[in-house]
């Protein structure tokens, strides 16, 4: 089974207006991380958003929160005021187990947002 | 520098030839991680390093991949007698001190394509 499933190839948004990018997780772990992460056409990965499991309140980063729906395994990422600088792909990523050194990152297979003016 | 580094940026090799792709983490950054990103796929993991020591290498997909980090700061990922299917972007991510995994530091990736 898929650990992280991003059910959005490509999504559109209006200039100004929020988008949701959905994202849902598979793990048997009571600790792990969820990440959210942009890669513009230059190619770099760049972090957006954390959210532990058990964080009690959602994660928010300026533009971007994290909707965390722990029970539903949905970590969906909101965009608000979107800018035509966030067209990118957009990577969900978990982490399984402790936030310790040496786990890994497993990616979905991402969300080509593209903002039109 | 303040980032992750990454060389070349771009490599364009024959098949059957031996390429290595290096990577300069952050400074300081204990653990380092290789991924592989096929195109439009994400990125999946192929080794990690704590300090000079690979902990995990089970991505590797065959045992012409070979990664080092002999000091424990630059790393090395080489492929040898590249094919194909290699063609990938590779990232190169770093993370801060032990007991801390909240955030990931990613270069921007070497493309390799394999003619």
């Amino acid at each position: 089974a898929q650990k992280i499933t991003q059910t959005q190839p490509g999504m559109f948004v209006q200039e100004k207006e929020a988008v949701t990018l959905d994202c849902t997780y598979d793990t048997s772990d009571q600790s792990y991380g969820l990440f959210w992460y942009k890669q513009p056409s230059s190619g770099e990965m760049i972090f957006l958003i954390y959210q532990g499991s058990y964080d009690e309140q959602n994660a928010t980063e300026g533009r971007y929160s994290l909707n965390f729906q722990k029970a539903r395994k949905s970590a969906n990422l909101v965009i608000s005021a979107s800018q035509l600088g966030d067209s990118a792909m957009y990577f969900c990523a978990m982490r399984e187990g402790p936030p310790i050194a040496g786990n890994m990152l497993t990616f979905g297979g991402g969300t080509r947002l593209m903002v039109k003016p | 520098g303040a980032g992750v580094s990454q060389s070349p940026r771009y490599k364009v090799a024959k098949r059957g030839q031996d390429v290595a792709l290096r990577c300069d983490p952050i400074s300081g950054h204990v653990s380092l991680f290789w991924y592989q990103q096929a195109l439009g796929q994400g990125p999946e993991f192929l080794t990690y390093f704590q300090n000079e020591a690979q902990l995990d290498k089970s991505g590797l997909p065959s045992d012409r991949f070979f990664a080092e980090r002999p000091e424990g700061s630059v790393s090395t990922l080489k492929i040898q007698r590249t094919q194909q299917e290699d063609s990938a972007v590779y990232l190169c991510a770093s993370s801060p001190r032990d007991g801390t995994n909240t955030e990931a530091f990613f270069g921007q990736g070497t493309r390799l394509t394999v003619v």
